[in-house]
């Protein structure tokens, strides 16, 4: 059982450029959550997935996407990284019970 | 709208101290509260949790109560190692929430010196 993942582990990127991070659970969760976690700043809820096929705007989701591939996936696309996306990205899911399993990060530095 | 404040780091403590790191919430129903720990390096953990008024909860020796009075849920340790060395993070699911999203508190960075 690996849990949740994430890859890749780190990315730089210039300014401009775009890329996806990808998420995948093992644990038959409907719920899937995309994270930043930023200095003094905890951690933000950009986008969530309560169920395969719906997706829900969180706290700061300007400047992101996401797609619900399936039951196992959820990717958050970046489609002109800024320098203000530099953060550590944390993806997370849950089933009804109230825990939710955090993937390991991504850690992504815009230049 | 569902905030948490926890108090402000780093707090530095020697091996076998007690800790407390204070949390006090704000929610517009009967929220659900939870301690998460962030080892260096890694993603976050459940370290504790509590659903209703006066429920304690606890795990590796930390224990949080639940105080509807003060919307508090401090943490405490009678003794912390070395080990205990990490992020601590509040948080809050409020029950009006039906995908069950967490809000959290920005994070206490806890150091124990041997």
């Amino acid at each position: 059982n690996a849990g949740v993942t994430q890859t890749p582990k780190f990315q730089v990127l210039k300014t401009g450029q775009s890329m996806t991070l990808q998420c995948a659970q093992d644990m038959n969760h409907n719920s899937m959550y995309w994270y930043r976690q930023d200095p003094g700043m905890g951690l933000r809820l950009i986008y969530y997935s309560a169920s395969e096929g719906t997706t829900d705007k969180g706290e700061v989701p300007n400047g992101y996407n996401v797609s619900r591939l399936n039951k196992r996936e959820f990717s958050l696309r970046l489609e002109s990284a800024a320098p203000s996306q530099t953060s550590v990205y944390f993806c997370a899911s849950n089933q009804r019970s109230y825990e939710q399993y955090f993937g390991p990060g991504t850690r992504l530095t815009v230049t | 709208g569902d905030s948490v404040t926890q108090m402000e780091g780093p707090v530095t403590l020697s091996e076998e101290a007690f800790l407390t790191i204070n949390c006090t919430y704000t929610a517009t129903g009967y929220p659900s509260l939870f301690w998460y720990v962030q080892y260096p390096g890694e993603g976050l953990q459940l370290l504790l949790k509590a659903t209703k008024a006066d429920d304690k909860g606890s795990n590796k020796g930390f224990e949080a109560t639940y105080r509807k009075e003060t919307t508090s849920f401090h943490l405490e340790k009678g003794s912390v190692q070395v080990s205990d060395s990490a992020v601590y993070f509040c948080a809050l699911r409020d029950s009006g929430a039906g995908s069950y999203q967490l809000t959290f508190g920005k994070g206490t960075k806890l150091s124990v010196i041997p």
